[in-house]
């Protein structure tokens, strides 16, 4: 069964820290991976998609970092703000494109939460 | 450009009604497809429709149902509300943006709470 499991679960930070955020994936055949913002009471925001030729992928403060070899992806944060507290989620695509949208197997997403 | 839009943004129903749900895609995108999130489950996936038609479907009951108009607005039912569909549903306006890539744009929600 193609699982996507991230950690922490939540992590709260003080404003100004950096952090990051683990995402682990069984999917297979791999296409792509994307993380996602997630204010409360609204919908996600895409904020970083690689393919599976990619490494590393920038966003402003915002650093994701893949090694298809071991299936693992992590969200790097720097200089946080408070505005940063949000849910990130973590979603992998098996496959290109075409109908396989409803195919995308998502994360229970990190809360973030930053202090001042 | 208009996001995307869903109504009613809240609902509050009881066990055993029935509930519509309504999302407009972003002007041009094609292709909906319907989340349900709820906190111990995450985002899971209902349905895709592409151009009127279903072309993918999640594991849910057969009292989640959908449909698209030649407009691409989508529509999503649940029949027999049970206190489990509480949850915030998520729809979502998806275009190519190249190869093995793919821009989806998801709406606010709607929450609906059932009691």
């Amino acid at each position: 069964k193609n699982q996507v499991e991230q950690s922490p679960q939540s992590l709260i930070i003080l404003e100004g820290k950096n952090c990051t955020l683990q995402c682990n994936y069984t999917v297979s055949p791999f296409s792509n991976l994307r993380w996602y913002k997630q204010d409360t009471g609204r919908g996600p925001v895409s904020l970083t998609i690689m393919t599976f030729s990619e490494n590393t992928k920038s966003n402003g403060r915002y650093t994701a970092t893949l090694d298809a070899d071991t299936k693992q992806s992590s969200l790097h944060i720097t200089a946080s703000q408070l505005s940063d507290s949000a849910s990130y989620i973590c979603v992998v695509s098996p496959g290109a494109g075409g109908t396989s949208y409803g195919k995308l197997t998502f994360g229970q997403g990190t809360i973030l939460t930053v202090h001042p | 450009k208009a996001g995307v839009t869903q109504t009613p943004r809240y609902l509050i129903k009881t066990r055993g009604q029935q509930v519509t749900l309504s999302c407009s895609p972003i002007s041009g995108h094609r292709s909906v497809s319907w989340y349900q999130q709820t906190p111990g489950q995450g985002l899971q996936f209902l349905f895709e429709y592409f151009s009127e038609t279903q072309r993918n479907k999640g594991n849910f009951p057969g009292r989640f149902s959908g449909r698209q108009f030649s407009n691409s607005r989508s529509e999503m039912n649940v029949s027999t509300l049970e206190l489990g569909d509480s949850a915030l549903y998520l729809c979502a306006s998806t275009v190519i943006a190249g190869p093995n890539s793919y821009e989806q744009y998801f709406g606010p929600g709607t929450r609906l709470t059932v009691t």
